[in-house]
């Protein structure tokens, strides 16, 4: 089954750290560009950063550059978000989200169902 | 940015639904359209401003270029309740509009 399955969300106090990972499945990881997309409870959509298929080009929004950290390892199938220094605002849900092709500037066709970052003191 | 209209609407069954997408600057045709259904993960619903997916309902269609974009529903159904998105993949950072919340009059 093509799917993408995250995890490592949870409660961390403001200044603190989570590593979240994305199993991807059913298809062959390391020919597209791989997304982080977060949700405030309640809000909108908001882009976190990509990686380009080998991995050689990384892109973030500003609120989180010199934060957070995307990286991927392909012989493990795995997306993963390094997030340090967390704010009360980067609480919500962390999608990964896979291209439809395999081009920079594709739609997000495959996402997975999310996890859940709570950053309270 | 990207900027939608309107930010609600309440609409009947079989009715013809417009939603709008206005960049800030020229991004092309890289402009795609998500529906999020609650406590659900976004689905991709029109890729490249006007492209239909495979597998998805033939009453989702999109047009647009430049900085001006819709999103068209025909003859809504009730399952078509729920909030849309548009997304620019032209430029980074990536940008989302502020979404679409469609409800049932």
């Amino acid at each position: 089954e093509v799917q993408l399955v995250e995890s490592g969300g949870g409660l961390v106090q403001p200044g603190g750290s989570l590593r979240l990972s994305c199993a991807a499945s059913g298809f062959t990881f390391s020919d597209y560009w791989m997304n982080w997309v977060r949700q405030a409870p309640g809000k909108g959509l908001e882009w976190v950063a990509n990686i380009k298929r080998d991995g050689s080009e990384k892109y973030y929004v500003e609120s989180v550059k010199g934060r957070f950290t995307i990286s991927r390892d392909d012989a493990k199938n795995s997306l993963y978000l390094q997030m340090n220094s967390l704010r009360v605002e980067d609480t919500g849900v962390y999608y990964c989200a896979r291209t439809y092709g395999t081009g920079r500037s594709s739609a997000l066709y495959l996402w997975g169902q999310g996890t859940l970052v709570t950053v309270s003191s | 940015v990207l900027t939608q209209s309107p930010d609600f609407q309440s609409v009947t069954p079989k009715e013809k639904v417009s939603i709008t997408c206005r960049a800030s600057q020229n991004i092309g045709t890289t402009l795609h359209w998500y529906q999020q259904k609650p406590d659900q993960s976004p689905k991709l619903v029109i890729k490249f401003a006007s492209q239909s997916i495979s597998g998805g309902p033939s009453r989702f269609s999109g047009s647009g270029s430049g900085t001006d974009f819709t999103l068209t529903i025909n003859s809504l159904e009730v399952e078509d309740v729920a909030t849309y998105y548009c997304h620019q993949s032209s430029d980074f950072p990536y940008t989302f509009g502020q979404g679409t919340k469609l409800d049932i009059k």
